[in-house]
């Protein structure tokens, strides 16, 4: 099955500063990748994902960017905000009509990063 | 729309109860999901069902069943609790089939097992 790894566990950036975030996933029929932003006691929401086809994905301060040669993708946040200050998960997953088969649409998350931004 | 919600938010049990976590969406949602989250695992899916009247296995079904009672409805019941189901549980829906694939979250049911 897939495997997602995710570095670093914890980040900690002052405002106005860029955070990295990386991600390596294993299954190489994996084509989807999202990234889940989960504030304290809240629920994860979605908040970029990007398709195998695409090399980048960029929304206003966030950006994701994909290597699938490398199989590896990364999120990309600039001039950070202490609202910015959340755990992020990063995902993949097999979607699209022609999966198939008992992977279709599972995601498998990665352990997550747990982001600080300090005003 | 409500979206995806859980019932209960909290929950206790002792060693060997049983309970059922339940999961309704009014998103019109083709597939559902349970997920625990545990302090450094992130989500692990627990089951999934893709369509209305199927289920499958995720990466940690071991304790747990599971029920599709209708397109709405995904139910998640613990037979036998064990400490180590202390969780916080989520469910999620998605429209699958397309070529991207949002699940949207439940709020979550935290439950200790003592």
């Amino acid at each position: 099955g897939e495997n997602v790894e995710q570095h670093p566990s914890t980040l900690s950036v002052q405002e106005g500063d860029s955070a990295v975030i990386k991600c390596t996933y294993s299954d190489s029929a994996s084509n989807y990748f999202p990234w889940y932003k989960q504030e304290l006691g809240k629920r994860p929401q979605l908040i970029i994902d990007i398709r195998s086809n695409v090399g980048e994905k960029k929304d206003q301060r966030i950006a994701v960017t994909l290597n699938k040669t490398a199989k590896h993708f990364s999120l990309h946040i600039t001039e950070t905000q202490p609202e910015d200050s959340a755990v992020y998960f990063c995902a993949a997953s097999r979607v699209g009509p022609h999966a198939g088969g008992t992977s279709y649409g599972k995601l498998t998350f990665g352990q997550g990063t747990i982001l600080t931004v300090h005003p | 729309n409500a979206g995806v919600t859980q019932t209960p938010k909290f929950q206790v049990l002792k060693t060997g109860q049983s309970m059922t976590l339940q999961c309704a969406q009014d998103m019109n949602h083709n597939s559902m999901y349970w997920y625990r989250q545990d302090p450094g695992m992130g989500l692990r899916l627990i089951y999934y069902s893709a369509s209305e009247g199927t289920t499958d296995k995720g990466e940690v079904p071991n304790g747990y069943n599971v029920s599709r009672l209708n397109k709405r409805e995904f139910s998640l019941r613990l037979e036998s609790a064990a400490p180590s189901q202390t969780s916080v549980y989520f469910c999620a829906g998605s429209f699958g089939g397309g070529t991207t694939d949002t699940q949207y979250f439940g709020p979550g049911t935290r439950l200790t097992v003592l």
